[in-house]
């Protein structure tokens, strides 16, 4: 495998399941992202992970869990979600140094639906 | 609030022209910016990111301008092909050295 892998690539789910979705990253990056893409709206970043340490976390409602075991492996837990949860959810990796603006590269991508 | 606009209507170009697309932010200011290309049902592909210190930026048929004073970015294609149909997303850093803030994307349809 190469680049950065998601699965599944699609799922459905009722209002009161749990699913997880995973991230894999083979490029040896130390910073992991998950990304929230609705329709007609921009990318919104949810959760960053550097160096397996949560760094940001943009105001996500609780229903949604991340973890990161180590640097190339991100998770993202889902719990109790809601109809408008439905979205394509990106993960991302990047290799960050000194704060400088790199290239993000993304996986394909989980389309979630919650019924 | 930070806020970065793309062109808001898709844009319909034929086969051989040049393409440009805009990017507008306001209450930012960037150390950089990048372009990236978005596939249906694919995840963003990173195409070019310009500095704050650079004015352009070239990759084969790709040109990037980034003026700080008009807080502007235009994206350009030469000679567009059909293959370049695509939603292109403009990013700006955010408050960490981590995080992007994107645009909504500008959908651009090259037709033969």
């Amino acid at each position: 495998e190469t680049g950065v892998t998601q699965t599944p690539r699609h799922l459905v789910m009722g209002m009161t399941n749990k699913k997880s979705l995973k991230c894999e990253q083979h490029l040896g990056h130390n910073a992991m992202y998950w990304y929230k893409q609705s329709a007609k709206k921009p990318l919104e970043l949810m959760f960053v992970y550097s160096l397996e340490e949560r760094v940001e976390n943009n105001s996500v409602p609780s229903r949604f869990s991340p973890e990161c075991p180590n640097s190339s492996h991100l998770f993202l837990h889902l719990h109790t979600l809601q109809p408008e949860d439905s979205a394509l959810y990106l993960c991302a990796s990047s290799q960050v140094v000194s704060n400088e603006g790199v290239e993000q590269f993304f996986g394909p991508g989980t389309r979630l639906t919650v019924l | 609030s930070q806020k970065i606009e793309q062109n808001s209507e898709a844009l319909n170009i034929q086969e051989g022209k040049t393409a440009t697309l805009t990017c507008n932010y306001t209450n930012y200011s960037p150390a950089y910016l990048q372009w990236y290309r978005q596939d249906p049902g694919r995840g963003p592909v990173f195409l070019l990111l310009i500095r704050e210190n650079e004015k352009e930026k070239r990759k084969e048929r790709l040109k990037v301008t980034f003026d700080t004073t008009l807080k502007q970015s235009l994206f350009h294609i030469t000679a567009s092909q059909p293959a370049d149909s695509a939603t292109y997303l403009c990013a700006l850093d955010g408050d960490s050295g981590y995080a992007l803030n994107f645009g909504k994307g500008t959908s651009l349809l090259v037709t033969p």
